[in-house]
């Protein structure tokens, strides 16, 4: 089946620092990956959507420059937190869709900044 | 706006019974619908979606009926078993390709030995 590998599982940053969360589809090309955020006892809220190639979309009210995304290629799509707040600490989850393969999502990055 | 609901935060169901997961959703362009599986600090693993054309869809214990005249679906989870013990997310998207998904807010389902 499709497996969507997100790394790391667990981060923790000081403010002011930067960090990246990386999404890999292993067997499949996902031509469009979605990032999320969930809220602890919250449900899951899209924050973007990125084709292969393309600039990402972003729903209302998540800032572009905040949260960087990008899908350089058909199995790898990449979040950086930049300048990362203790109010950024959440549950970002990476999910991917590509011909043929419905949405699959990866196992999540619990980012902490202290 | 939440256009997918779950009103049920949390459900209790004795093993071997059945565990009835409820959702309602507002936007009329939804047309496929998917139920998640979610442990704590892992990614939502997919059991089963429906499309609008049907009304049921079955696999193993796990069933999705749809009412769409009603905006409402439900999971139903016979016999539950411990390992489901979880939290519950529908999830709905509207067209073809790529759409988001858009999910409820999610039910804590607790089956008691």
């Amino acid at each position: 089946g499709a497996v969507v590998s997100q790394h790391p599982s667990r981060v923790i940053c000081k403010s002011g620092t930067s960090v990246k969360i990386e999404c890999r589809s292993l067997d499949f090309q996902a031509t469009t990956m979605f990032w999320y955020r969930q809220f602890p006892k919250k449900s899951l809220m899209l924050m973007a959507t990125s084709n292969e190639g393309s600039k990402a979309t972003y729903e209302q009210g998540v800032e572009k420059d905040k949260f960087l995304i990008n899908h350089a290629s058909l199995t790898l799509s990449t979040l950086t937190v930049t300048s990362a707040h203790p109010e950024d600490s959440s549950f970002y989850i990476c999910s991917a869709r590509g011909k043929n393969y419905g949405y699959t999502f990866g196992s999540g990055t619990r980012l902490t900044v202290v | 706006d939440q256009q997918v609901k779950q009103n049920s935060p949390s459900l209790s169901v004795q093993e071997g019974r059945i565990s009835i997961l409820n959702c309602d959703y507002t936007n009329s362009m939804f047309d496929y619908f998917l139920w998640y599986k979610k442990y704590p600090a892992e990614g939502p693993t997919f059991l089963i979606s429906i499309s609008s054309i049907k009304d049921k869809n079955e696999d193993g214990r796990f069933t999705v009926f749809l009412n769409k005249s009603a905006k409402h679906l439900s999971l139903h989870i016979v016999p539950s078993q411990p390992g489901d013990s979880a939290v519950y997310f529908c999830a709905a998207s509207a067209g073809t390709g790529a759409q988001k998904l858009v999910f409820g807010q999610g039910t804590r389902l607790t089956i008691n030995p």
